[in-house]
């Protein structure tokens, strides 16, 4: 069975520090898909990111880059000079080519302090 | 604007009764999706829809039904057979299939048990 562990519940952090979000997942396939959801305050997800299997590209969109690494099954998410606006819960998410199913992680709390 | 819309956004039950969460999307998406979320957790998903007038079970479907009459529509029942339905309730849309299909999220219905 599929499994996406984010160990870390919460990180606080001051303005303009670097943060970085672990994400650990399980899964049999050989081709799959993981993603990363922004859930601000006021409850809506918010896609960012999502990777194929099959391209270990690291990947830089402003602020935000992402490490993924098949070699240790991990796919961490950096938030670059963060900031108030950053305060969130960010959650890996991880879909098996077969289906359309996604399974979340637990999810971590990101404060950003000014 | 395209997107997906839940309603309400607040919904109180008081033990015993039957409620149904509305969700409607204009994506144009043949996929939708009913999640849960606690305090501090993840999503886990309740029930998934593939195609008008089809529907399987996610994780978590006890206590709880759907229909899919249209293809813009995908409301969700909690049914007095849920024991503990305080929680945070997501909707979600995709394309089905193809690779392109990241999910989209509504801004999602807080229940509240009195």
């Amino acid at each position: 069975a599929q499994k996406v562990t984010q160990a870390q519940t919460e990180i606080s952090v001051v303005e303009k520090e670097d943060v970085t979000l672990d994400c650990v997942y399980e899964t049999r396939d050989t081709t799959y898909y993981l993603f990363w959801y922004k859930q601000p305050p006021s409850g809506e997800l918010v896609f960012l990111i999502r990777r194929n299997s099959f391209d270990e590209q690291n990947e830089i969109s402003g602020r935000y880059s992402w490490n993924f690494q098949k070699s240790t099954s991990s796919f961490n998410f950096t938030i670059t000079a963060s900031q108030v606006v950053d305060s969130a819960v960010y959650f890996c998410a991880l879909r098996e080519a077969a289906g359309n199913k996604l399974t979340f992680g637990g999810g971590t709390r990101v404060l950003v302090k000014p | 604007d395209g997107g997906i819309t839940q309603s309400p956004k607040y919904l109180f039950r008081k033990e015993g009764q039957n409620v149904t969460l509305s969700c409607e999307q204009n994506l144009n998406h043949d996929a939708m999706y009913w999640y849960r979320q606690d305090p501090g957790q993840g999503l886990r998903l309740i029930y998934y829809s593939q195609i008008v007038n089809d529907f399987q079970k996610g994780d978590i479907a006890e206590g709880y039904s759907v229909s899919r009459e249209k293809k813009e529509s995908f409301p969700l029942t909690v049914t007095s057979a849920q024991k503990n339905p305080t929680a945070f309730y997501l909707c979600a849309s995709s394309r089905f299939p193809g690779f392109n299909n990241e999910q989209f999220f509504g801004p999602g219905t807080r229940l509240t048990v009195l």
